[in-house]
C-alpha cells in the first residue's frame, strides 16, 4: 500500500523558516496537499494541489515539489503556527495522510 | 456560513453498531463529494470513506470495509456513517468534510476544504 513519511516533529525559532517534509513513491505524479491540525480544533486546509495556498491562509505558507518529495515552507513562523500539519494525497482508490509533524515554536 | 456538524457519537460496546450524521449548510450540499476522516487518541489522521455526488462511486479504507457504510442524503443536506462490528480500535473522532476530487493535467487531486469539529466514538466494554 502507499505510505507518505512526514517527519514526526520539526522546531523553529520564531521569525525563522519551517520546512515540513513529506516522501512518498512518485509523489510528484499525484497532488498533494496540507493540513494544519490544532489540539480540540478541526483540521484546516493550507495548501492544496502542491502549491496552491487556500483562500485566507497567510502568505507565509507556501507549498512545493520535487520529485518524490512535497515540501510545506512557513516564512517567518510565528508562535500561532504551533500544530500538527500532515500532508495528503490520493492513490489506488484510497486517500493517504502522511503520519505528520508536529512543528514547535520555540 | 459554511459549517458542517457531526452527532451520533457516543460509547458503545466492542460489537456494536453507531450511526453518525453530518449536517451540512452554507452551501450547495448536492454539489459536493463527500467523507469522513478519523482520529484515534494520540494517532494521526485516517481517511475512512468517501462518496460521490449521487452516491454512485463509494470508497472505504481497507481498515473498515465490509463494517461501515456511507450514505447521503442530498434533500437532507446530510452524510451519514453506518459503524457495525465497532472493535476497541475505532475509537477515535470522527470528522465529516467536503471534498473536492478530480484530474488536472492528468494527476488525481483530493483535498478537503471544509470540516465539522466532529464526534467522539468510543468502543469499550
Amino acid at each position: 500500500s502507499y505510505e507518505l513519511t512526514q517527519p514526526p516533529s520539526v522546531s523553529v525559532s520564531p521569525g525563522q523558516t519551517a520546512s515540513i517534509t513529506c516522501s512518498g513513491d512518485k509523489l510528484g505524479d499525484k497532488y498533494a496537499c496540507w493540513y494544519q491540525h490544532k489540539p480540540g480544533q478541526s483540521p484546516v486546509l493550507v495548501i492544496y494541489e502542491h502549491t496552491k495556498r487556500r483562500s485566507g491562509i497567510p502568505e507565509r505558507f507556501s507549498g512545493s515539489n520535487s520529485g518524490n518529495t512535497a515540501t510545506l515552507t512557513i516564512s517567518g513562523t510565528q508562535a500561532m503556527d504551533e500544530a500538527d500539519y500532515y500532508c495528503q494525497a490520493w492513490d489506488s482508490s484510497t486517500v493517504i495522510f502522511g503520519g505528520g509533524t508536529k512543528l514547535t515554536v520555540l | 456560513e459554511l459549517q458542517l456538524v457531526e452527532s451520533g457519537g457516543g460509547l458503545v460496546q466492542p460489537g456494536g453498531s453507531l450511526r453518525l450524521s453530518c449536517a451540512a449548510s452554507g452551501f450547495t450540499f448536492s454539489s459536493y463529494e463527500m467523507n469522513w476522516v478519523r482520529q484515534a487518541p494520540g494517532k494521526g489522521l485516517e481517511w475512512v470513506s468517501y462518496i460521490s455526488i449521487s452516491s454512485s462511486t463509494i470508497y472505504y479504507a481497507d481498515s473498515v470495509k465490509g463494517r461501515f457504510t456511507i450514505s447521503r442524503d442530498n434533500a437532507k443536506k446530510s452524510l451519514y456513517l453506518q459503524m457495525n462490528s465497532l472493535r476497541a480500535e475505532d475509537t477515535a473522532v470522527y470528522y465529516c468534510a467536503r471534498v473536492w476530487f478530480g484530474t488536472t493535467n492528468n494527476y488525481y487531486y483530493y483535498y478537503m476544504d471544509v470540516w465539522g469539529k466532529g464526534t467522539t466514538v468510543t468502543v469499550s466494554s
